[in-house]
Parts: structure tokens; C-alpha cells; sequence
């Protein structure tokens, strides 16, 4: 069965450092996303993407984040200059176009960023 | 703006009894809603999904869930719990489209003693 995968699955960085999170999204999937989950809170969005440019974003994605598909199968999120407050969990999440009975994200495994 | 609501942070049930997790939610115009299950250190994994059509939708491992549109609710429940059943569940609603944000609910904790 396809799934998203994400590297890495943890990353240590320190603070004012940049990080870039990797995803391979399902292969024929065309709307990608990221959303985050702090320590003990709820699931977050952050951004959606489609054709190659950001559909929505939301306010925790300023100008510190940047998404890109350098590729057809990679899809990235930057952190220009880590915060401590940007230790959570990131998940990526695809879907496919929607003309279909899919409607359904779904998650990679998500990348735990710890920022020291 | 749109928002969901799980009143319980956990629900504690004994395995082989019926279970029912709560979710509300508010949104702009027709809901699509979603149920997600999180196991301890995994992502999130897609239990069931409501669009349109029968209230009643069935999904994974013998869950289902019961859209009602007048009180703005869509419980998931499942007739006989299983030890394994014991995850962090989440409610999503998004509105209706494909790439549309997924909005989530703060979690439900179920756990299932024998």
C-alpha cells in the first residue's frame, strides 16, 4: 500500500539554524500539506500545495517557512531560523485531486524537530 | 472559520463494551469530516470519512460514525472495544473540495482495560 515517508524522523538543531524537513508525498497524489503538533496539543496546519505554488497558509507560516518540490516526488518545508518554540512534530500529508471518492490526507510518520 | 470540539480528553471503556467518542464541530457551509487515529511515536492514520449521502459511515477495524447535521456532531463509536483500540483519536473537518485544510479537534485519549 503507497504511504507518504518523511526524513529524517529526528532532527536536533540549534537555534537561529536552518532546517529543511523531507517528504515523498503518494506518487499520484496532487495536493500536499504540512501541518505540525507541538508536545501534547492538537494537530496544526501550516501550509497547503498545489501546482507547484501554496494554496493556503496559515498564520504560524511566515516568512521563516518556505515549502518547495524541487522534484515530482519530493515536497520540503524550510525553517529559515529556528525557534525554540519550533520544537514539534511535523507531518506531511497528500491527497489526491478530489474528483474521485478520495477526499482523505494522508500523514507520513512526521519528523520530531528539536531545537536547542 | 471553522472548529471541532472533543469535550472528553479520554475515555476509558472495558474491552468488549460498546464506545463512543465525541466530536463537534462548526463550519461555513457543508462539513467534510474525517476521524483520525494517532498511535504513541506514529502519524496520523485515517479511520473513516463523511462526504455525503447515509449519516451512518463505516470505516477501519470495525469503526464507524454517525453524522448529524442538526446538532453538528459526528460521534465515532464502535460496537465491542478492543485492547488495541487504545490510541489518541482525532476529529478533522474541512470544508468541501479536494485540498482543503484539515481542522482538528484537541484529541481524545481511549483506552480499553480487559
Amino acid at each position: 500500500e503507497p504511504e507518504v515517508t518523511q526524513t529524517p524522523s529526528h532532527q536536533v538543531t540549534q537555534m537561529g539554524q536552518e532546517v529543511i524537513l523531507r517528504c515523498v508525498p503518494i506518487s499520484n497524489h496532487l495536493y500536499f500539506y504540512w501541518y505540525r503538533q507541538i508536545l501534547g496539543q492538537k494537530v496544526e496546519f501550516l501550509v497547503s500545495f498545489y501546482n507547484n505554488e501554496i494554496s493556503e497558509k496559515s498564520e504560524i507560516f511566515d516568512d521563516q517557512f518556505s515549502v518547495e518540490r524541487p522534484d515530482g516526488s519530493n515536497f520540503t518545508l524550510k525553517i529559515r531560523s529556528t525557534k525554540l518554540e519550533d520544537s514539534a512534530m511535523y507531518f506531511c500529508a497528500s491527497s489526491d485531486r478530489g474528483y474521485t471518492s478520495s477526499y482523505e490526507q494522508y500523514f507520513g510518520p512526521g519528523t520530531r524537530l528539536t531545537v536547542t | 472559520a471553522q472548529s471541532v470540539a472533543q469535550p472528553e480528553d479520554q475515555v476509558n471503556v472495558a474491552e468488549g463494551n460498546p464506545l463512543t467518542v465525541k466530536c463537534t464541530y462548526s463550519v461555513s457551509g457543508n462539513p467534510y469530516l474525517f476521524w483520525y487515529v494517532q498511535y504513541p511515536n506514529r502519524g496520523l492514520q485515517f479511520l473513516l470519512k463523511y462526504i455525503t449521502g447515509d449519516n451512518l459511515v463505516k470505516g477501519s477495524y470495525g469503526f464507524e460514525a454517525e453524522f448529524n447535521k442538526s446538532q453538528t456532531s459526528f460521534h465515532l463509536k464502535k460496537p465491542s472495544a478492543l485492547v488495541s483500540d487504545s490510541a489518541l483519536y482525532f476529529c478533522a473537518v474541512s470544508l468541501t473540495g479536494g485540498g482543503n485544510k484539515l481542522t482538528f479537534g484537541t484529541g481524545t485519549q481511549l483506552k480499553v482495560e480487559l
